[in-house]
């Protein structure tokens, strides 16, 4: 059974960066998708980007290019960075496992604990 | 403005069966594109409902299914119980977007 747990620092002020990064425990690496996705307050889920254990990534084009997705293939990890946080930034957090369908469709089958940002000065 | 569109609630007594919508485009849900649901209980994360349009993962209960037609997609369950109520959401890909979407999300509320 595969476990994603996440970690960072969810206390920013205002234009710092926000890193996370997500491990992958008792599961392959390759051959699925690797996605964040956020979750403002009482709102609904909007999905960040992905990326594969090649390193190919995809992003959400609604979102500005303020985010970086990475891998280390071998830790098993992901990673997301977001630079310049605001108070609108403000969300939980998640990073999941998709599984691929017909091509760069996925679903999300597992999902990591959840961190909230809370940016604030 | 969620590319998908669900009702924000829904309701129904004990017993009952509700149905949840997820209305899209030519662009995802009417070009084939499948459509998965997930579950989520308030402060909880989000748990995989429906994968593949209709397809139940190991432990969703027979009274929860899928389907889809044209550019929509329902989520339906019967034999309502109280530890239904929570939020709802349905899931795609755009191709004009180039990426995974989400519908706005329905609270269920079971009476």
């Amino acid at each position: 059974q595969v476990q994603l747990q996440q970690w960072g620092a969810g206390l920013l002020k205002p234009s710092e960066t926000l890193s996370l990064t997500c491990a992958v425990y008792g599961g392959s690496f390759s051959g699925y998708f690797w996605s964040w996705i956020r979750q403002p307050p009482g709102k609904g889920l909007e999905w960040i980007g992905k990326i594969d254990h090649s390193g190919n990534t995809n992003y959400n084009p609604s979102l500005k290019r303020r985010f970086t997705i990475s891998v280390d293939v071998s830790k098993n990890q992901f990673s997301l960075k977001l630079t310049s946080v605001t108070a609108a930034d403000t969300a939980v957090f998640y990073c999941a496992r998709g599984i691929p369908v017909s091509g760069t469709n996925n679903y999300f089958d597992s999902w990591g604990q959840g961190t909230l940002l809370t940016a604030s000065s | 403005q969620s590319v998908l569109t669900q009702p924000p609630s829904v309701s129904g007594a004990p017993g009952q069966r509700v149905t949840i919508s997820c209305t899209g485009s030519s662009s995802n849900i009417g070009a084939g594109y499948d459509v998965h649901w997930y579950q989520q209980i308030p402060g909880t994360t989000p748990k995989l409902l429906i994968y593949g349009n209709s397809d139940r993962p190991s432990g969703v209960p027979g009274r929860v299914s899928g389907s889809k037609s044209g550019t929509s997609a329902s989520l339906a369950i019967t034999g309502l119980q109280a530890e239904d109520e929570a939020d709802y959401y349905c899931q795609s890909y755009d191709s004009r977007l180039s990426g995974v979407v989400f519908g706005g999300g329905t609270k269920l509320t079971v009476l």
